[in-house]
């Protein structure tokens, strides 16, 4: 069975750090690009962050450009996100998806985890 | 912040067709093929319906349809069921090179 899982959510004071981590199962990880997208409550998914299949080429929207860093480990079947100067607005649920081709992330996502909450409060 | 737009809500009888709308720019809808539909049920991670604009994923219904014309995108559910019931999201590759989202859509089954 195809299986996202991630973990490493929690709060955080703002200006703080978390690192995201998400577990592949059941389908060969290194032939897939990943990504990571988050939905506030109340709100639609927002892309935030895509990774190459082998790895070498990333990507990211705006409003993390400078502050999120996504990386993959294709020996673990691992993908992560560290996040880095958290923000309020950094608030929401984190899903870890899996692409539907190798190089281009945004061609769809056809594989999502459960999703990992990020809370950014004093 | 969204950069596509679309009907806030969208109804219909079990049976019927509706058609969901996705409204962007010449620097996203009208330059790409590159269009994808996510369905979301309450409490649950958005599922991919549509991708590159036309193509469904293997186990989605042929219910669901999706085409482009100029700017816009649409995504059509033919004889709608109560399961159809959730909010749609469409996204599209920008010239910027990153994803941009739609406001998303309400569909209820009457």
């Amino acid at each position: 069975e195809v299986q996202l899982l991630e973990s490493g959510g929690g709060r955080v004071q703002p200006g703080g750090s978390l690192r995201l981590s998400c577990a592949a199962s059941g389908f060969t990880f290194r032939s897939y690009a990943m990504s990571w997208v988050r939905q506030a409550a109340g709100k639609g998914p927002e892309w935030v962050s895509g990774i190459s299949g082998g790895g070498g080429t990333t990507y990211y929207a705006d409003s993390v450009r400078g502050r999120f860093t996504i990386s993959r480990d294709n020996s673990k079947d691992m993908v992560y996100v560290q996040m880095d100067s958290l923000r309020a607005e950094d608030t929401a649920i984190y899903y870890c998806a899996k692409g539907v081709e190798s190089i281009r992330y945004y061609y769809g996502m056809d594989v999502w985890g459960q999703g990992t909450t990020v809370t950014v409060s004093s | 912040q969204s950069a596509l737009t679309q009907p806030a809500s969208v109804s219909g009888s079990p049976g019927q067709s509706i058609t969901i709308s996705c409204t962007g720019t010449s620097r996203d809808i009208g330059t790409y093929n590159i269009v994808s539909w996510y369905q979301q049920h309450p409490g649950g991670a958005p599922k991919l319906i549509i991708y590159e604009v036309t193509k469904r994923p293997s186990g989605i219904s042929y219910r669901f349809s999706g085409s482009r014309s100029g700017n816009t995108a649409s995504l059509t559910i033919s004889g709608l069921q109560a399961e159809d019931a959730a909010d749609y999201y469409c996204w599209s590759y920008s010239v910027s090179g990153t994803l941009v989202y739609g406001t998303g859509t309400k569909v209820t089954v009457l």
